[in-house]
């Protein structure tokens, strides 16, 4: 059974770093594709951006000037880093295991990416 | 304001059977596999619908999911006091190269 778990600090001063962890237990961190998702209060879910099995990110338009998402293959986590945070990047920050759809035919493909499972998430707070 | 839009709010009783709507465009869910989720507070979020219409193993075949065009829906019957949550939508759009989801549906059971 794959789970994961969050963690870092629950509060971030404005202009600087936000960086959480995902530890992964049940499966090989090198196996699979990882993403970060997150809620702001009262809103809705955003998307921040995936890594591949084989370390290749994709980052959210929005955030792809301050994303950082890597991978520490040995501690079998993988981490986020969001730079120059505002009030605007309170949230709840979620890590998924992401798999990926794609259908081809003559015409064209039919993609989607969706996450399972999830992390709990953790609340981080900028202030 | 969410790329894909879903009513906020819906509600039954148990036993009922309730819809949740998810509307989109041609970028988004008129071209690409929808999939379903549900909040709850202090719990890991679930995905409860994936490709449109497969239900992943563990959740129940009262739920169930289509797509026509640029809306999809998730139906759920025989509702039961343990389906209240939040549920979103979600797709990928071509036009932003982004993953998006709808706003939400708070999902009541009375």
């Amino acid at each position: 059974q794959v789970q994961l778990q969050e963690s870092g600090p629950g509060l971030v001063k404005p202009s600087e770093t936000l960086s959480l962890t995902c530890s992964v237990s049940g499966a090989s961190i090198s196996s699979h594709s990882w993403a970060w998702i997150r809620q702001p209060p009262g809103k809705g879910l955003e998307w921040i951006g995936n890594i591949s099995d084989s370390g290749d990110t994709n980052y959210s338009p929005s955030l792809k000037s301050r994303v950082t998402i890597s991978v520490d293959t040995p501690k079998n986590q993988f981490s986020l880093r969001l730079t120059s945070v505002t009030a605007a990047d309170t949230a709840v920050y979620y890590c998924a295991r992401l798999f990926r759809d794609i259908y081809c035919d003559n015409s064209s493909c039919t993609k989607g990416y969706w996450f399972d499972p999830w992390g709990q998430g953790t609340l981080v707070t900028v202030s | 304001q969410s790329v894909l839009t879903q009513p906020p709010s819906a509600s039954g009783t148990p036993g009922q059977r309730v819809t949740i709507s998810c509307s989109g465009s041609s970028s988004n869910i008129g071209s690409n596999y929808v999939y379903w989720y549900r909040l709850l507070p202090g719990t890991a979020p679930k995905v409860l619908m994936y490709r449109n219409n497969q239900r992943p193993s563990g959740v129940p075949a009262r739920f169930s999911g289509s797509k026509s065009g640029t809306s999809a829906s998730l139906a759920i019957s025989g509702l039961r006091p343990e389906d209240e949550g939040d549920y979103y939508c979600a797709a990928w759009d071509e036009s932003l190269s982004d993953q998006v989801f709808g706003g939400g549906t708070k999902l009541t059971v009375l």
